[in-house]
């Protein structure tokens, strides 16, 4: 069953750094979205894309954040100037007009 | 903006028995998704179940179910015959509808279950 990958699984980076996030989104889906989660907190909405431009994109995702999808796979969050806050769990996700969205693993930012 | 509510933190259910999470939600939307999405200790989302707002009948897989009650912005989720994996972080959610648009998830906070022998 098709699935979406994220890499890495876990990023360390310092204050102050900048760090991309990947994902590689199912095949035939068009809509892609970043989500972020706290350690305990809930799953909270960063930006959607579609058609090689950003379709909404929350408060949080100030100017320190970007989105690109270089190519026909790859689908990147790029975060500079990193900072202790910005430390969380970052989900991709993507979907097919109208139906459900799925989840990757996630990729574990901690930030020092 | 569209709120999603889960007021029970935590629940316990035993092997074997039902469970009942809550949610509820707000919008002035008239087509929306709601999902169930459980999250174990891996943190990976996984998607439950879904209900169309347009679709009266409860949508069912295998041994979860929902109750939705639209009129009140209700959304529950029942868990039958409950087992040791099952145990996990329940997350509501909606979606507003307006098929082929990039629409977001709101997420409510959780419910954490617990499964005990």
């Amino acid at each position: 069953e098709p699935e979406v990958t994220q890499t890495p699984s876990h990023q360390v980076t310092q204050m102050g750094q900048e760090v991309i996030l990947r994902c590689v989104p199912i095949s035939n889906h068009l809509y892609f979205y970043w989500y972020r989660q706290i350690l305990g907190q809930k799953v909270e909405f960063l930006v959607s894309f579609y058609n090689n431009e950003i379709s909404e994109k929350s408060e949080i995702f100030d100017d320190r954040f970007s989105v690109e999808r270089p190519d026909g796979s790859n689908f990147t969050l790029k975060i500079r100037s990193t900072k202790l806050e910005d430390s969380a769990m970052y989900f991709c996700a993507s979907t097919r007009a109208g139906y459900e969205q799925y989840f990757g693993p996630g990729t574990r930012l901690t930030v020092t | 903006a569209q709120t999603v509510t889960q007021s029970q933190p935590e629940m316990s259910v035993q092997e074997a028995e039902t469970v009942t999470l809550s949610c509820t939600y707000d919008t002035s939307e008239s087509d929306y998704y709601l999902f169930w999405y459980k999250q174990p200790p891996s943190r990976q989302m996984i998607l439950v179940i879904r209900q169309e707002a347009y679709k009266q009948q409860n949508a069912t897989e295998n041994r979860f179910s929902v109750n939705f009650q639209k009129a009140a912005k209700s959304f529950s989720l029942k868990i039958s015959d409950s087992q040791l994996g099952d145990a996990a972080m329940y997350f509501c959610a909606y979606r507003r509808g307006n098929t082929g648009t990039a629409s977001k998830l709101t997420f409510g906070t959780g419910t954490r279950l617990q499964v005990t022998l």
